[in-house]
């Protein structure tokens, strides 16, 4: 089990840019959350999907938007970047019946805007 | 909604000293507790947690953590750390009903030989 994949593990973008991160679950997950943790922070909630459905959000903008696919990978989306969205991005997967079930997270990917 | 507080953010310990890290939350709705570590460059991983039953639980490797209710925290401890142990600690709530995790800003546990 490959338990839950993030790619890439490093990104460099410019200010104004857009990004796109991915995750896969681990198997038999079938839920996928996002966490921002900046840099001597703890990840701060952005949004959950299941069922290709956003389910929650954080306080974060829309220029931060998800997607879900039919085999539960997830894809995050930041639009406009700015300096301040360099973080480490985790993804962290589960099932939907609560966290009595321990989301288990990925190795993060690493965004740096400049 | 919830919130969640570590009082310390860097811990220096001697090898095989016992450490403390707290951890206070405040929430309006019942919550499950948990404390996750992350090693340099590494995402997280579930060091332990309480959803329900005893108040004192513990770890595979050896630390242990109690949920007090009155006081609203679920400090960490570890009888004697070793030089692996050196790490983020963070402490994190979930509504019992809920999928979601509110972390602490962490903790740095260093230990020195």
């Amino acid at each position: 089990d490959a338990g839950v994949t993030q790619s890439p593990t490093h990104l460099i973008k410019t200010r104004g840019q857009q990004v796109t991160l991915r995750c896969s679950p681990k198997s038999g997950h079938d839920t996928v959350s996002w966490y921002q943790q900046a840099l001597g922070q703890g990840p701060q909630f952005i949004f959950q999907y299941y069922e290709e459905e956003e389910r929650q959000r954080g306080n974060f903008p829309d220029r931060f938007s998800g997607h879900q696919f039919p085999n539960y990978s997830s894809e995050l989306n930041v639009n406009a970047l700015l300096l301040g969205d360099s973080a480490l991005y985790l993804c962290a997967s589960s099932l939907v019946e609560g966290v009595s079930t321990e989301a288990f997270f990925g190795q993060g990917t690493r965004l740096t805007v400049v | 909604a919830q919130s969640v507080t570590q009082l310390d953010s860097q811990v220096p310990v001697f090898e095989e000293a016992p450490v403390e890290l707290r951890c206070n939350y405040s929430s309006s709705v019942s919550v499950y507790l948990f404390w996750y570590v992350q090693y340099p460059n590494q995402g997280l991983q579930l060091l332990l947690k309480y959803l329900s039953g005893s108040t004192l639980v513990e770890s595979i490797n050896g630390f242990e953590a109690e949920f007090n209710k009155s006081q609203t925290s679920f400090h960490l401890r570890k009888p004697s750390v070793h030089i692996s142990d050196t790490a983020e600690y963070f402490c994190a709530v979930s509504p019992s009903t809920g999928n979601q995790f509110y972390f602490g800003t962490g903790t740095s546990l260093t230990v020195i030989p």
